[in-house]
């Protein structure tokens, strides 16, 4: 069973640092693209970037690029999202997604972050 | 840059049913695959529908993908509507490998 478990909710003050993971487990990690979605409060689905493990070749959105890094673990078949100084627009729904080779996606629970002062 | 559009919101009646459209902006949209996913509130996104029309694991037959190439639309039908089809769907496909989602039809069964 394919499955993506993310690590828990986070509160932050603008200007931290911060990362978030995504665990991959029941499905070849190194070998498909997972990548990051954001997700705002009352609006639509936003893609990040996207991330290879087998080779950590990276793909971001023009909208997040500079904004954040992605990277991955093989070792722990992990991926990470981070920021090196949120700011209040930050807060959101971060959701990460493992695309298969027939164009299955899996979801994980998702990780929600809130910047506030 | 690739955009896929939806329409923001459309509603229907138990047992009757719905389509809803997902238009891309350029080319052709059947050059990659599209996918749907359900939001229900308060929970993760799930598959629906993979490469265009099949039907992911557990979903019933009620949901059916498809491709119109003169229209340059792909469209998620839904019969049979029950309340618990309530949600909101995303169309998904491509410009190059990256990601493209659209953004979103909220579906009230009434």
């Amino acid at each position: 069973e394919v499955q993506l478990v993310q690590s828990g909710g986070e509160v932050k003050k603008p200007g931290e640092s911060l990362k978030i993971s995504c665990k991959g487990s029941g499905y070849s990690f190194n070998t498909n693209w997972i990548g990051w979605v954001r997700q705002m409060p009352g609006k639509g689905l936003e893609w990040m970037g996207i991330i290879y493990p087998g080779d950590s070749d990276t793909r971001y959105s023009p909208s997040f690029q500079g904004q954040v890094t992605i990277s991955a673990d093989k070792s722990i078949t992990t991926a990470y999202l981070q920021w090196s100084s949120l700011k209040a627009s930050d807060t959101a729904i971060y959701y990460c997604a493992v695309e298969t080779s027939s164009r299955i996606f899996y979801w994980g629970q998702g990780t929600l972050v809130t910047v506030s002062s | 840059n690739f955009m896929l559009t939806q329409p923001h919101s459309v509603s229907e009646s138990p047992g009757k049913t719905v389509t809803i459209s997902c238009t891309g902006s350029s080319g052709s949209i059947a050059s990659n695959y599209v996918q749907w996913f359900q939001q229900r509130p308060g929970s993760a996104p799930t598959t629906v529908i993979y490469e265009d029309n099949q039907r992911f694991s557990g979903v019933p037959d009620r949901f059916s993908g498809s491709i119109d190439s003169s229209s340059n639309s792909a469209s998620l039908t839904i019969s049979g509507l029950k309340t618990e089809d309530e949600a909101d769907y995303y169309c998904q496909s491509y410009d190059s490998i990256n990601w493209v989602f659209g953004g979103g039809t909220k579906l009230t069964v009434l």
